[in-house]
């Protein structure tokens, strides 16, 4: 299986402060058609996941501008340019190239 | 809005079973690919399985394969996933999701708790 390795695990942040994620996977991400199947989901405390990026850097409609994603082969970030309270809660990002899919093991960000 | 609402959790002992069902509506269930994650308490996200839009073409994950079932009712716009031979391991949320054509979408339910415990 691929595995997807997030750092940090966990991540305090000072409100305003920036924050950034990084994730790399075990084997390139590349699918057939071209697409490199990287996404990231938010899990706040109590709730369903909610996928903020898909494909990489592609944004969902909704979510803000704050929220920015980039990556090839095998390194992939996800950043926040400047965090707020709303923003709590655990970040994953999964690979959809090769059965089965697998996430990240999550990281936990928290205000300081 | 498109709209999946699972249910069929509960408390089973080991080795029992359980069929989960999960309820679309709001969109064209039958065009779509659909799935079950599920989340151990405190713990991660874990794929569990996934069907095609004719329900012809599955796929589980290795701890799961050969115990748990997916399947899907196109005229009820259901989706269910049946565990079997349960074990305290697979305790956790259960959720399924959809994800449009090609990964374009992204839409989860709420989820439903199995617990299993004696």
């Amino acid at each position: 299986d691929v595995v997807m390795t997030q750092s940090p695990l966990s991540l305090p942040v000072t409100l305003g402060q920036p924050a950034s994620i990084s994730c790399r996977s075990s084997q390139s991400l590349v699918y057939g058609d071209g697409d490199t199947l990287v996404h990231w989901f938010q899990q706040r405390p109590g709730q369903s996941p909610r996928r903020l990026i898909y494909k990489v850097f592609k944004r969902e409609s909704g979510v803000p501008d704050r929220f920015s994603a980039s990556g090839s082969g095998t390194d992939f970030t996800l950043k926040i340019s400047r965090v707020e309270a709303d923003d709590v809660g655990v970040y994953y990002c999964l690979q959809g190239a090769h059965w089965p899919y697998t996430f990240g093991q999550g990281t936990k960000l928290e205000i300081k | 809005e498109l709209k999946l609402v699972e249910s069929g959790g509960g408390l089973v002992q080991p080795g029992g079973s359980l069929r989960l069902s999960c309820a679309a509506s709001e969109f064209t269930f039958s065009q779509y690919w659909m799935h079950w994650v599920r989340q151990a308490p405190g713990e991660g996200l874990v794929w569990v399985a996934r069907i095609d839009n004719y329900g012809s073409f599955t796929g589980y994950v290795d701890s799961v394969r050969g115990r748990f079932t997916i399947s899907r009712d196109n005229a009820r716009n259901t989706l269910y996933l049946q565990m079997n031979s349960l074990r305290v391991e697979d305790t956790g949320i259960y959720y399924c999701a959809n994800f449009g054509f090609d990964w374009n979408d992204a839409d989860w339910g709420q989820g439903t708790l199995v617990t299993v415990s004696s």
